[in-house]
């Protein structure tokens, strides 16, 4: 069966560190990979969105990146954090060119002080 | 510009009754729409998923039905139970590879 892995839970992190968080799915290939944010109140704002290796789709300009090096894992970075970078973030995977569900991983808290 | 509405921010209901929740999308053609149940802290978890050329879905307790005339899903929880608290999310995608784009939810009470 597949499974999709986030971490970390949790991440408090100071203005101006950078960020790095990694989502990894196992148990499927060539998988749909997405990065999601919701801030307090909010919806889920699509970030990044990844069809294969190497292909990155961003939605919203930021100071945040996201790189996919493997089949199954896509990171998302940034060099140096703001505050209004604080939120939860969730990666989701769903199977390729299919009218299916996405999964979506445990989610990371970060809040940048 | 393309939009997705999910009316209620939050809807309190009382146990064993049915609660109703409404997603309006403007300047959309889906292929698909589907339903998401959010607990607080944690990721989203699909429910249900209902095709543009499907009028009505249901799994157990829930119910959905897809107007494309209206531009609007209604997601129904029947015999609701204090265990169905939590935030309900639609999301509209245009094909198998477009992403999924979500409405901001909306955050179910039933009182028991």
């Amino acid at each position: 069966s597949q499974t999709i892995h986030q971490w970390p839970a949790t991440l408090v992190q100071p203005v101006g560190s950078p960020l790095s968080l990694e989502c990894t799915v196992e148990g499927t290939s060539n998988p749909n990979l997405y990065w999601y944010r919701q801030a307090a109140g909010r919806g889920l704002q699509l970030l990044f969105y990844s069809v294969g290796i190497g292909q990155i789709s961003s939605e919203v300009p930021q100071n945040l990146s996201a790189s996919r090096p493997q089949d199954r894992q896509f990171i998302l970075s940034s060099k140096k954090l703001l505050l209004s970078d604080s939120g939860f973030y969730l990666c989701a995977w769903k199977p390729p060119g299919m009218n299916t569900e996405a999964f979506f991983g445990q989610g990371t808290r970060l809040t940048v002080v | 510009s393309q939009k997705i509405e999910q009316n209620s921010e939050a809807l309190n209901i009382q146990e064993g009754k049915t609660a109703t929740l409404t997603c309006n999308y403007t300047n959309y053609s889906p292929a698909y729409l589907q339903w998401y149940r959010q607990d607080p802290g944690r990721g989203p978890v699909f429910l249900l998923l209902i095709r543009e050329n499907e009028k009505e879905k249901r799994k157990e307790r829930l119910k959905v039905t897809f107007d494309t005339t209206l531009k609007q899903s209604l997601f129904h929880i029947t015999a609701s139970q204090p265990a169905d608290s939590a935030t309900y999310l639609c999301a509209l995608s245009l094909s198998g590879n477009t992403p999924l784009v979500f409405g901001k939810g909306t955050r179910l009470s039933v009182i028991a």
